[in-house]
C-alpha cells in the first residue's frame, strides 16, 4: 500500500508570492490533515478535510486555505507569502483525524526569501 | 487550558541503556494520547496510543507508556536504546473542537540522542 505522497518536497519562493502544495492520501482514507512545523511554534494544526468538506481548522490567517477533491487527493494554498511562513508542511491521511491514528507523508519544505 | 507538555526538549542516551521520554496532560475530558516518532528528514509515525483500555500501552519498536491518571502522565519508555531510536517524539492529545469533531494536540516534542 502507497503511503502518503507531499510534493513538491522542496520549494524556495519570495515574499509575496503564492504556493500550492499538493498532499495524496492513503487509498481508502478520506481525511487529510494539514501541519506547519517550526523549529520555535512546533507543530501546528491549520485545518482538516473529510469528503472535500472542511471539518476542522486551526488559528491561522485567511492566507492559508485548502481544498480537497473527489479521490481524496488535497491541496492547500498560502497566498501572499511573509518569511514566517518558512516552514515544513505535513499532510496526514486516515480514516478520520478524530481518532488520533494518522498516517503521515515526508513534507513539503518552504522558504520564503 | 486543555494541552499537552513534554517534560524534556532533549534527552541523551547510551546506546543499551533505558530511555524515559516525558508528558504530562491536562484535560478536563478522558483523553485518548499518542505517541508519535519523526526521524530526521521524515514525516511522523505513530508510535502507540492509549485510548481507555489497558493502562499499559505497548507500541512499536520495543516501545512502551504508561497512562497514570493520578499523575497525569503519559511516558514512554523503552529498555534499551538503540541507535536508530535517535529522533523526535511527540506527545499528542485528543480533545473536542467545534462541530463535534475532535483536534489534536501536539507536544513540543523532544530530541533523543543515542550515543556509542
Amino acid at each position: 500500500k502507497a503511503g502518503v505522497t507531499q510534493t513538491p518536497r522542496y520549494l524556495i519562493k519570495t515574499r509575496g508570492q503564492q504556493v500550492t502544495l499538493s498532499c495524496s492520501p492513503i487509498s481508502g482514507h478520506r481525511s487529510v490533515s494539514w501541519y506547519q512545523q517550526t523549529p520555535g511554534q512546533g507543530l501546528q494544526f491549520l485545518f482538516e478535510y473529510f469528503s472535500e468538506t472542511q471539518r476542522n481548522k486551526g488559528n491561522f490567517p485567511g492566507r492559508f486555505s485548502g481544498r480537497q477533491f473527489s479521490n481524496s487527493r488535497s491541496e492547500m494554498n498560502v497566498s501572499t507569502l511573509e518569511l514566517g511562513d518558512s516552514a515544513l508542511y505535513l499532510c496526514a491521511s486516515g480514516y478520520s483525524m478524530s481518532t488520533g491514528e494518522l498516517f503521515f507523508g515526508e513534507g513539503s519544505r518552504l522558504t520564503v526569501l | 487550558a486543555q494541552s499537552v507538555t513534554q517534560l524534556d526538549s532533549h534527552v541523551s542516551v547510551s546506546e543499551g541503556t533505558p530511555v524515559l521520554l516525558r508528558c504530562n496532560y491536562s484535560s478536563s475530558y478522558s483523553p485518548s494520547l499518542f505517541w508519535y516518532v519523526q526521524h530526521p528528514n521524515k514525516g511522523l509515525q505513530l508510535l502507540l496510543k492509549y485510548t481507555s483500555a489497558a493502562t499499559l500501552v505497548k507500541g512499536i519498536n520495543g516501545f512502551e507508556a504508561e497512562f497514570k491518571k493520578s499523575e497525569t502522565s503519559f511516558h514512554l519508555t523503552k529498555p534499551s536504546a538503540h541507535m536508530s531510536d535517535a529522533a523526535e517524539y511527540f506527545c499528542v492529545v485528543i480533545l473536542p473542537f467545534s462541530g463535534g469533531y475532535n483536534k489534536l494536540i501536539f507536544g513540543a516534542g523532544t530530541r533523543l540522542a543515542v550515543h556509542p
